[in-house]
């Protein structure tokens, strides 16, 4: 059973930063695309980032480029989402999901529970 | 990027009733169009991918039409378990983008 576990969210300060964790499990992890998708409290879907199998390439949204990195750990199945300067608009429930349709831009089947991060001072 | 745009944000219906919701896409998008259900504290489900795929596991009561521009889910008889919000995405192009999401209530 393909299974991801999010974790690492918290209330941070406005420009500080936080680290977010996926771990997967079920599935080789190595062989997939996975993505950020968040969701703001009462608010719809946004995507936030793709990264490749081997993580050498990221697609990620304009609002978060520059504060925002992305990398994997295969050898742990492990994904990663390091958030720098962060804020308040940045609050939302972060999910991961297994790419699972290749085509354009990718869709998923897989999603995680998700990990809260609240921005606010 | 490509604007996707649900109607009706949100409606009330019955038990037995045959919902339909819209998406309409700012461009032509092929068939690169999936939708989700969400309930609240819950991560989004996938119902159909394709356009009119249905995901493994899910009821033959949910179907999904249309391509180019315009697309449809239908819920042929809406059931307790189907209230909730549902979600189109288009993944033809960076970003993925999703519609606004129609809630769909009991009446």
């Amino acid at each position: 059973e393909v299974q991801l576990v999010e974790s690492g969210g918290g209330l941070v300060q406005p420009g500080g930063s936080l680290r977010l964790s996926c771990t997967a499990s079920g599935f080789t992890f190595s062989s997939y695309w996975m993505s950020w998708v968040r969701q703001a409290p009462g608010k719809g879907l946004e995507w936030v980032a793709n990264i490749n199998p081997d993580g050498s390439g990221t697609f990620s949204v304009d609002s978060v480029k520059g504060r925002f990195t992305f990398s994997r750990d295969n050898t742990k199945n492990s994904l990663f989402l390091q958030m720098n300067s962060l804020r308040a608009e940045d609050t939302a429930l972060y999910y991961c999901a297994r790419v699972d349709i290749l085509s354009g831009s990718g869709s998923w089947f897989h999603w995680g529970q998700g990990s809260l991060v609240a921005v606010s001072s | 990027d490509i604007q996707m745009t649900q109607s009706p944000s949100s409606l009330s219906a019955s038990v037995g009733d045959r919902v339909t919701i819209t998406c309409r896409a700012s461009q032509g998008i092929n068939n690169y169009l999936a939708w989700f259900q969400q309930k609240p504290g819950k991560a989004p489900k996938s119902l159909i991918y394709g356009a009119f795929n249905l995901q493994s596991g899910v009821p033959s009561k949910f179907s999904g039409s249309g391509s180019g521009t315009d697309f449809s889910l239908t819920i042929s008889s809406l059931q307790p378990e189907d209230f909730a919000t549902y979600y189109c995405q288009q993944y033809y192009s960076y970003p993925p983008t999703f519609g606004g999401g129609t809630k769909v209530e009991f009446k």
